[in-house]
């Protein structure tokens, strides 16, 4: 099956400095990819998705980077501000499934 | 556009006791899905609803947990009896049909069994 592992658990930034969180994942037919944030008390909050046929998509202030070749997906924040602090995971799909496996979450800490 | 809403947003109850947790999707989201997730851990999928189908229940942990969904709109997990391991957060979304669409949480409810 699938496995998702994010490097750290906890991430402490300064406000204003860029964040990057990564994830890697086991399964090289995982074709779709999506981060989700978290705020205490909240339900995971969709924040971008990528495709496999992508190794790159940028949002506001957020950008996605795909390696398929390592199996590694990383997410980056730019200009970190405080309301970004929060809990941060990814979910990989594979073959057509609509089930995703999560990672266990990075937790942003960003300090004015 | 509202959100996926979910009820009672917190319930602590006794071991022994029924509780039934309600998940309202996004309007016109065919596929829901209900999840938990035990403190530290990660997110577990427990089932998917295609309407009122049960596409996937293999997450469900045994037969004390019953979702429902009947006519293709709001979502109920019923819990009975509840143990203590059944603690944690649950989590409802919902998503447009395709498995390449992300899939929009609700707040959860909190769940404490003593």
């Amino acid at each position: 099956g699938e496995s998702v592992g994010l490097h750290l658990p906890t991430l402490s930034v300064q406000e204003g400095d860029n964040s990057i969180i990564n994830c890697a994942y086991s399964n090289s037919a995982s074709d779709y990819f999506i981060w989700y944030k978290q705020e205490s008390g909240k339900g995971p909050q969709f924040i971008i998705d990528i495709r496999s046929n992508m190794d790159k998509r940028q949002g506001q202030r957020v950008t996605v980077l795909l390696n398929k070749t390592v199996k590694h997906l990383s997410l980056q924040i730019a200009a970190t501000q405080p309301g970004d602090s929060a809990v941060y995971f990814c979910a990989v799909l594979t073959g057509g499934s609509y089930i995703p496996t999560f990672g266990r979450g990075t937790s942003l800490i960003v300090h004015p | 556009e509202a959100g996926v809403t979910q009820f009672p947003s917190h319930s602590v109850i006794e071991k022994g006791q029924t509780v039934t947790l309600r998940c309202d999707p996004i309007s016109g989201h065919d596929n829901l899905y209900w999840y938990r997730r035990v403190m530290g851990k990660e997110i577990k999928f427990l089932l998917h609803f295609v309407k009122e189908s049960k596409q996937d229940e293999s997450g469900m942990p045994n037969n004390r947990f019953l979702a429902e969904r009947t006519g293709g709109t709001y979502s109920t997990l019923k819990v009975q009896p509840a143990e203590l391991e059944d603690s944690g957060v649950y989590f409802c979304a919902s998503s447009q049909t395709s498995p390449e669409r992300p899939q929009y949480f609700g707040p959860g409810t909190r769940l404490l069994v003593l």
